[in-house]
């Protein structure tokens, strides 16, 4: 059980060019979904926190208008990246808590991996 | 906010010894620590998990303890394996369900 699909796994777009990636917990209902990005040798960051249903929270430094995120289901979020510039390259993770008072495990996606040229 | 250390950044041990990795939290409302293995290029794996009303849990050779007092947990490998070769993360949350995480640990496993 708790099994995370992030689709596409890998992609490679041109500069100036939008990316959409998809994230769906397969088996359990997820309230809330998460946003990260992790650079190379570095900790997870999170970018933002998403409720079904309602607008993302986003964290400080994340631009909202370059990085759409969209919760429409209780079992898949979407990560807009628009404009996608080099410097968005990078790997890209999504979580899903369980839809289970009180817990707060979280499971994750496998990743995209993001190449702006 | 909350603020998660982890150390060491890296640590090298023998195969068939143990492993210690420790992690300190600054909000005392923090009640949830899980802690994840992620191998190269792959997606964070929750291995071992304790909640703030118990002290220590373990699971075969992975054991992970806390201390609310001194607001520390740890994670706690015996018979090291190559395959326990990896980046381990500590994190630590709230009601809220958003982890902290730590900066990790490079665990490698000497044969």
């Amino acid at each position: 059980g708790a099994v995370v699909s992030q689709h596409p796994s890998r992609v490679i777009c041109k500069s100036g060019t939008s990316v959409k990636i998809e994230c769906r917990s397969l088996d359990f209902q997820a309230t809330t979904m998460f946003w990260y990005r992790q650079f190379p040798k570095q900790s997870l960051m999170l970018m933002a926190t998403s409720n079904e249903g309602s607008k993302a929270t986003y964290e400080q430094g994340v631009e909202k208008d370059k990085f759409l995120i969209n919760h429409a289901s209780l079992t898949l979020s979407t990560l807009t990246v628009t404009s996608a510039h080099p410097e968005d390259s990078s790997f890209y993770i999504c979580s899903a808590s369980p839809r289970r008072a009180g817990r707060g495990e979280q499971y994750f996606g496998p990743g995209t991996r993001l190449t702006v040229t | 906010g909350e603020n998660v250390e982890q150390h060491p950044s890296t640590l090298s041990v023998q195969e068939g010894d143990s492993a210690v990795i420790k992690c300190t939290y600054s909000d005392s409302a923090s009640n949830y620590f899980p802690w994840y293995k992620q191998e190269l290029g792959k997606r964070p794996q929750l291995i071992i998990d304790i909640r703030s009303n118990v002290g220590e849990k373990k699971d075969q050779r992975i054991a992970v303890t806390l201390n609310k007092t001194a607001k520390h947990f740890s994670l706690h490998i015996t018979e090291t394996q190559p395959e326990d070769s990896a980046v381990y993360f500590c994190a630590a949350s709230d009601s809220n369900y958003q982890l902290i995480w730590g900066a990790g640990t490079k665990l490698i496993i000497k044969p």
